[in-house]
């Protein structure tokens, strides 16, 4: 069975600077998403930045981009110029490409601090 | 357009007592989606909706319910509430399913508190 871990319940990063959240997963498929969602307090849960297994180009979103090593099946996030804003729990996500019934597995999450 | 919506937004029930949750999701997605989220399991998978149909479910009891109305509003139901039943309860919708890339949009939960 697919699964996604998230090895740092809690983070903490100095405004402006830049953090990576780990992310790893196991799984024998070829074809699959990975997505980063960014859960602030009290307020509802975004997608931050995709990621197609079969494309070898690191996925970027302005200040958010990934670290995807299919081989290592590692998905890191990093967050440069960390902003108040960017406060929140971040979930890594995965789901099979081929199946449409397939779910969205959720790693436990990585709770973000930043430090004024 | 409206994002997703869910009613209440906070619940205390009591053991053995049951809950209904609501979720209405942007306006012209299809498929609804529910999660509980737990501090210690993060989120999990309760089950989708698409069409009025249950098309997938995860690994929860019988107690956990749901259906979905021809204006692809949800509702899910727990019997029987447990104390472990209290959790953040969200719903996702998305326009289509079977697009595993797509983006799932989120409401901002029905926090469920089982005393």
């Amino acid at each position: 069975a697919q699964t996604v871990t998230q090895s740092q319940p809690e983070m903490s990063v100095q405004e402006a600077e830049t953090v990576t959240l780990s992310c790893t997963y196991d799984t024998s498929e070829s074809d699959y998403y990975l997505f980063w969602y960014k859960q602030p307090p009290s307020r509802q849960m975004i997608l931050v930045i995709r990621q197609e297994a079969y494309k070898q180009q690191n996925a970027t979103e302005n200040r958010f981009s990934v670290n995807f090593q299919k081989a290592a099946k590692s998905f890191s996030l990093k967050i440069s110029d960390s902003q108040l804003g960017d406060a929140a729990m971040y979930f890594c996500a995965y789901r099979r490409g081929m199946n449409r019934d397939d779910k969205i597995i959720f790693g436990k999450g990585t709770r973000l601090h930043i430090l004024p | 357009k409206a994002g997703v919506t869910q009613t209440p937004r906070y619940l205390i029930k009591t053991r053995g007592q049951q809950v209904t949750l609501s979720c209405s999701p942007i306006s012209g997605h299809r498929s609804v989606s529910w999660y509980q989220q737990t501090p210690g399991q993060g989120l999990q998978f309760l089950f989708e909706y698409f069409s009025e149909t249950q098309r997938n479910k995860g690994n929860f009891p019988g107690r956990f319910s749901g259906r979905q109305f021809s204006n692809s509003r949800s509702e899910m139901n727990v019997s029987t509430l447990e104390l472990g039943d209290s959790a953040l309860y969200l719903c996702a919708s998305a326009p289509q399913r079977g697009r595993p890339g797509e983006t799932q949009y989120f409401g901002p939960g029905t926090r469920l508190l089982v005393l």
